[in-house]
């Protein structure tokens, strides 16, 4: 079946860095989506991509999708404390209605 | 407001009994979904229903079972064949349309005694 991959799982970083998490597909996929959840939370959808090599901006937060559309990364810049929580990738294969989601990466911020 | 609301927040279950989880949303969403969620891990696909009436497994099915008689509502029944049933459940839904981004509710924390 699809797998949908993530790393690193933890990532803790100094307020102002920068951080970067790059999630991993077994196959080709159609669309891929990125939630947040902060700690006790629930997902919060972030943003969709669809095309080949698609990037997206949001302030500090900039998704991209690969070539081949079977990966993608989230980076975001000069991280804040409301940066705080897990990030998931979600993919969907071309004719399937089901997300696959990835194994998250839990970003801590160190004041 | 409209949202999807998960009843209750907490739930303990003891050995052998069934419990079943609420899912209510009013966004007029086509499709619904349950997912759970262990600590640490990712969200895995339980059951999910695009239209009233019917519904498909998901990626761990067994030792659940669902119904979806109104569009609006999706509860979940955890079986006493579920042998791990403590985690955190997840629903969700979405617009007919696959591209849509999935809304999830506040979840239902499920324990054994």
């Amino acid at each position: 079946g699809q797998q949908v991959m993530q790393i690193p799982q933890y990532q803790h970083v100094q307020e102002g860095e920068d951080f970067t998490t790059y999630c991993n597909s077994s196959t080709t996929l159609s669309n891929i989506q990125w939630y947040k959840q902060r700690p006790g939370g629930h997902p919060v959808f972030l943003i969709q991509l669809v095309k080949s090599g698609e990037v997206k901006k949001q302030k500090r937060l900039t998704f991209q999708f690969g070539e081949a559309k079977k990966n993608s990364s989230l980076h975001i810049t000069a991280t804040q404390t409301t940066d705080v929580g897990t990030y998931f990738c979600a993919g969907r294969r071309f004719g399937n209605e089901k997300l696959t989601f990835g194994t998250g990466t839990r970003l801590t911020i160190i004041p | 407001d409209g949202g999807i609301t998960q009843s209750p927040k907490y739930l303990f279950r003891k050995e052998g009994q069934n419990v079943t989880l609420s899912c209510e949303q009013n966004l007029n969403h086509d499709a619904m979904y349950w997912y759970r969620q262990d600590p640490g891990q990712g969200l895995r696909l339980i059951y999910y229903s695009q239209i009233v009436n019917d519904f498909q497994k998901g990626d761990i099915a067994e030792g659940y079972s669902v119904s979806r008689e109104k569009k609006e509502s999706f509860p979940l029944t955890v079986t006493s064949a579920q042998k791990n049933p403590t985690a955190f459940y997840l629903c969700a839904s979405t617009q007919g349309n696959r591209n849509q981004p999935q809304h999830f509710g506040d979840g239902t924390r499920l324990s054994i005694l």
